[in-house]
Parts: structure tokens; sequence; C-alpha cells
């Protein structure tokens, strides 16, 4: 039973332009979602985080929108930058109860220069 | 050091051996957990300790795995009698109680 979906495996984007990555739940309890991002050999990086009583976070050029009604979340880089390429990972969690994370399945993001 | 550290880096066994790798998560961090990534998959949750409560197994894909915490910190994932499906790399992330999770480097495991 996939909760987390990451309906896209990769996104190419041109740089400069806008990245808009996507991230649907099943879950209604889950509270608290996290975008990481993975460059190959190396472990997940924190990259911004919502609560489910906001519907917009903003960090630099990173925004993270949640529709809670249509249990989506989505990912705004812009500009994008080559140095943002790697796999984007969606993860979602129950925040009251100290629940574990559940992570997507990832979505590929090519900044082309 | 101030982040999630995870040893070995690297660790090559041969089908049918008993691996440990270990886990020094961040200071005061009272929840750890087990993620493994397989070669072009998603990441896997395997188990998680939250403070002294009961660790969530529902994660682990075999007997064959089994996790401990001592003391609150360290942690170590132990496969016995590895197979080659169990190639991946497997990543330890801890955090506080509530809030954001930080992962360490990963450990490559290779069976062959």
């Amino acid at each position: 039973d996939q909760q987390v979906k990451q309906n896209s495996p990769s996104l190419s984007v041109q740089e400069g332009r806008i990245s808009i990555l996507n991230c649907d739940y099943t879950n209604s309890m889950f509270d608290y979602f996290l975008w990481y991002k993975k460059y190959p050999a190396e472990g997940p990086t924190f990259l911004i985080s919502i609560s489910s009583i906001k519907d917009k976070n903003e960090d630099g050029r990173f925004t993270v929108f949640l529709n809670k009604s249509a249990k989506h979340l989505s990912l705004h880089i812009v500009p994008s930058q080559p140095g943002d390429s790697a796999v984007y990972f969606c993860a979602a969690r129950k925040e009251t109860s100290g629940s574990r994370l559940t992570f997507g399945e990832g979505t590929q993001l090519t900044v082309n220069p | 050091g101030a982040g999630v550290s995870q040893s070995p880096s690297n660790k090559v066994t041969e089908k049918g051996k008993d691996v440990e790798l270990r886990c020094d998560p961040i200071s005061g961090h009272t929840a750890l957990y087990w993620y493994r990534q397989s070669l072009g998959q998603g990441l896997e949750f395997l188990i998680y300790f939250q403070g002294n409560s009961a660790p969530d197994k529902s994660g682990l894909p075999s007997d064959r795995f089994s996790a401990e915490r001592t003391g609150g910190s360290v942690s170590t994932l132990t496969i016995q009698r590895t197979q080659q499906e169990d190639s991946a790399v497997y990543l330890c992330a801890s955090s506080r109680t509530l809030g954001v999770a930080f992962f360490g480097q990963g450990t490559r495991l290779t069976v062959v």
C-alpha cells in the first residue's frame, strides 16, 4: 500500500525556469510533510517541510504548497539551477504521534544549462 | 561530528555470511530510522526506534533482518545469511521526537 506517491519518475527543465515536483498521499492522518534531495552516493538531504496547518512554506528558491482537500503537495524551485539536478523525495508522517516517515518513490530532476 | 554517522561506508560480503551495519545518530535525537534503497528504487522503510517505545519493525523484509539500539543511541542492523537481493544502500536517519529526520551517508552493501 503506497501511501505516498510521486507519479513522475523524471522531470527535465531548462536552467532559470520553474521546476514543479508533485506528490500525492492517501493517509489523511499525515500532518507533516517534507521534501528531501538526494545526489548519487549520498544520503538524502532535508530541503523544506510543511505542517498541515499551513498551505504554503517558502525558503529561498524553494516553496512547498499543500492542498489538504486534494491530499496533494508540490515543490516549486525557481529559478532552477543545474546544481538542483538530483532525485527529490516527498515524505509524510503523523507528527502528533512521532511516527516514522513514509517516502514516495522519488522524482529525478534534471536541470539543463 | 554533528551529523549521522554510518559505518562501514562500503561492505562486500559473500552470500550466506552475516553482516552488521552501524549507525551513530545525532546526539540528543530520540528517534532513529533504517531505510534501504535498492538500485533504481525508492526508499524502503525497515525499522523505526522512538525513545523507549517498542520499535516499529513492520518494514523488515524477513526474519534474517534484525536491529537493536543500545542505550538509546547507537544502532546496529544485522542481516544474517545474506542473499544477493539484500544488496542495496542502507540508510540511517535520526530526529528529535518530532521534526526533521537527518540522514547519514549510507552503507553500500554488495552481496556476491
